[in-house]
């Protein structure tokens, strides 16, 4: 099945400055990456996904590249700010065993946008 | 719009009672809905898989005899604890995914629940 690695644990930046967070999956055969954003006590909200059809997607500061070849994807924040910090979760849809649209998720990384 | 509510939000209950959760998509219809726990600075762990008007595909290492899955509609999907103790205690998170063929794999989260058993 697919196996999901994220990097680092936990991530402080000041505020302004750029975040990257990564993660690598193990199906090659993986076609659909989502990001979540969860603060404390909450709901993972989906801030960007991308499929495997494209090398990389934007919206406004957010922005996700794919390598398909390495399987590995990075999420990308730039111009952080306080309100940024959160755990944020990658995901990778597994593929094994046929049809399913099961998310396999990454261990999370616990971003803190220093004002 | 993909709007996902779940009920309750919080629940405290004695050990051996068993306490049902609703997850509800709002203003969509959902092929399939999922249920996660997770544990305090954890990630989200995949309990079960659950389409309507089948039964639910658990992963391994969860009981399902000891979380029943309910699918009656495509807007709704319950999980009952039962005989709840205090190791169930954990935060229960509902997902759903659209019915539409070109958006099926995207997922919405409820709000989870808060589950302390006593």
């Amino acid at each position: 099945g697919e196996n999901v690695e994220q990097h680092p644990s936990t991530l402080s930046v000041q505020e302004g400055d750029s975040a990257v967070i990564k993660c690598t999956y193990s199906d090659s055969a993986s076609n659909y990456f989502p990001w979540y954003k969860q603060e404390l006590g909450k709901r993972p909200q989906l801030i960007i996904d991308i499929r495997s059809n494209v090398g990389e997607k934007k919206d406004q500061r957010i922005a996700v590249t794919l390598n398909k070849t390495a399987k590995h994807f990075s999420l990308h924040i730039t111009e952080t700010q306080p309100e940024d910090s959160a755990v944020y979760f990658c995901a990778a849809r597994e593929t094994y065993g046929g049809a399913t649209n099961k998310l396999i998720f990454g261990t999370g990384t616990l971003l803190a946008v220093q004002p | 719009g993909a709007v996902v509510s779940q009920h309750p939000s919080r629940v405290i209950c004695k050990s051996g009672t068993s306490v049902k959760i609703e997850c509800r998509s709002l203003d969509f219809q959902a092929t399939t809905m999922f249920w996660y726990r997770q544990f305090p600075k954890q990630s989200l762990m995949l309990m079960a898989t659950s389409n309507e008007g089948s039964k639910a595909t658990y992963e391994q290492g969860v009981e399902k005899d000891k979380f029943l899955i309910n699918h009656a509609s495509l807007t709704l999907s319950t999980l009952t604890v039962t005989s709840a103790h205090p190791e169930d205690s954990s935060f229960y998170i509902c997902s759903a995914s659209l019915l539409l063929a070109s958006e099926r794999d995207t997922q919405y989260f409820g709000p989870g629940t808060r589950l302390t058993v006593l």
